[in-house]
């Protein structure tokens, strides 16, 4: 299957700053990136859909001037938690897709710890 | 609203029997159904996608199944190692995700 690479696999940083996490597309051009958050033995939740070179659709519930996201190439989607909290400490998971009628391949996640 | 039903929420088999999990979602709109496996502490890894009514896809100990309304993933003979969470998603504008079943395979 297609590559995707997510990074960092795991951050921990101080109450009050920004963190970026990082989805690139390896071998295949991404028309769409899906960013998820999930917490321990729940399924993904969907935080925002993202096309290349328009802005981020969030979902009900999440604050897009929090969690900004940028896809500017269609290689690269980058999510960034601006002035976390603790309550943002979970695991976040990057997806990406050719197009609407084609799987998504998931990057191996990002777990945020906020101290 | 787009919504993916699985069951059962968790499964727990002998190694060598067999069983299915089953995924049922809103048809309107679909573009794709998607079988995905996670492993704790990582991101979901792709097994399958099927598009029509009647199509199958196998790989291994697995096999996925379309209706007009239902999917359903098959396991023969499981192994422990086929030990993880199953989750379907459905295609769209958006990707959307059932809740999983929890897959333990024992000695």
């Amino acid at each position: 299957g297609a590559v995707v690479s997510q990074h960092p696999s795991w951050v921990i940083c101080k109450s009050g700053t920004s963190v970026k996490i990082e989805c690139r597309s390896l071998d295949f051009q991404a028309t769409t990136m899906f960013w998820y958050r999930q917490f321990p033995k729940q399924s993904l939740m969907l935080m925002a859909t993202s096309n290349e070179g328009s802005k981020a659709t969030y979902e009900q519930g999440v604050e897009k001037d929090k969690f900004l996201i940028n896809h500017a190439s269609l290689t690269l989607s980058t999510l960034t938690v601006t002035s976390a909290h603790p309550e943002d400490s979970s695991f976040y998971i990057c997806s990406a897709r050719a197009s609407a009628n084609t799987e998504a391949f998931f990057g191996q996640g990002t777990r945020l710890t906020v101290v | 609203e787009d919504q993916v039903t699985q069951s059962p929420e968790a499964l727990r088999l002998q190694e060598g029997e067999s069983s299915s999990l089953n995924c049922s979602y809103t048809v309107s709109g679909l573009r794709g159904l998607f079988w995905y496996r996670q492993d704790p502490g990582k991101g979901p890894e792709f097994l399958f996608t099927l598009y029509s009514a009647g199509e199958e896809k196998e790989k291994e100990r697995l096999k996925a199944t379309l209706t007009k309304k239902e999917s359903f993933l098959h396991i023969t003979a499981p192994k422990p190692e086929d030990s993880a969470t199953y989750l379907c998603a459905r295609g769209g504008n958006k990707l959307t995700f059932g809740t999983g079943t929890q897959l333990k395979v024992e000695l």
